[in-house]
């Protein structure tokens, strides 16, 4: 049974700061992973997408990367703004369902 | 390009009554997904349809919930009757192919007093 965890799940960190978020799951037989976002009361916004055979990708100051024999992912942050607080989520394609982890609730301090 | 919506955004219900969600996928997107967060855990998921078929329903909790998929374009999901532990936040998404990308709406917020 796929299982995924995020750590920490809570972070504080200056404006400014570079910063690393992580994902892991337990069952590497995956098709791909997804990077949300979802600020307080609103939806879920979608930040990356890594399909199971690529190792990384990026867009603006978001890179994610995608270790799948060693079941990790990170999403890595650079320069963050008080405008990336939120609560970041990874998500697992398995078996065509998503499995989600508890999340990660950044706040960044100006 | 609409993304997938959802309506009602928010519903405040009795514990006994019934409600009925409503989801509409991107256009021409055949598979559509529906998940909940319930206070406290994390994203679940609910069921998948593949146009009007159920492809996974392994995550329905019980047999209140009911979901359809008529012709193969928008669906609905029906609580009845509505407990208590059925609120939550319902999400409904969609994708043109199972590995690809899932569009999430915006939710609807149940409320089961």
């Amino acid at each position: 049974k796929q299982e995924v965890t995020q750590i920490p799940a809570a972070l504080s960190v200056p404006e400014g700061e570079n910063l690393v978020l992580n994902c892991s799951f337990t069952d590497s037989a995956i098709y791909n992973l997804q990077w949300f976002r979802q600020d307080p009361g609103k939806g879920l916004t979608s930040l990356l997408l890594i399909q199971s055979s690529q190792r990384e990708q990026t867009s603006g100051r978001l890179n994610a990367s995608l270790d799948k024999s060693s079941g990790r992912s990170t999403l890595y942050i650079a320069a963050s703004q008080p405008g990336d607080s939120a609560t970041y989520l990874c998500a697992v394609n398995s078996n065509y369902q998503l499995i989600w982890g508890a999340g990660t609730k950044l706040i960044i301090k100006p | 390009e609409a993304g997938v919506t959802q309506f009602p955004s928010h519903s405040v219900i009795e514990k006994g009554q019934t409600v009925t969600l409503r989801c509409d996928p991107i256009s021409g997107h055949d598979n559509l997904y529906w998940y909940r967060r319930v206070m406290g855990k994390e994203i679940k998921f609910l069921l998948h349809f593949v146009k009007e078929s159920k492809q996974d329903e392994s995550g329905m909790p019980n047999n209140r919930f009911l979901a359809e998929r008529t012709g193969g374009t928008y669906s609905t999901l029906k609580v009845q009757p509505a407990e208590l532990e059925d609120s939550g936040v319902y999400f409904c998404a969609s994708s043109q192919d199972l590995s690809y990308e899932q569009y999430f709406g915006p939710g609807t917020r149940l409320t089961v007093t």
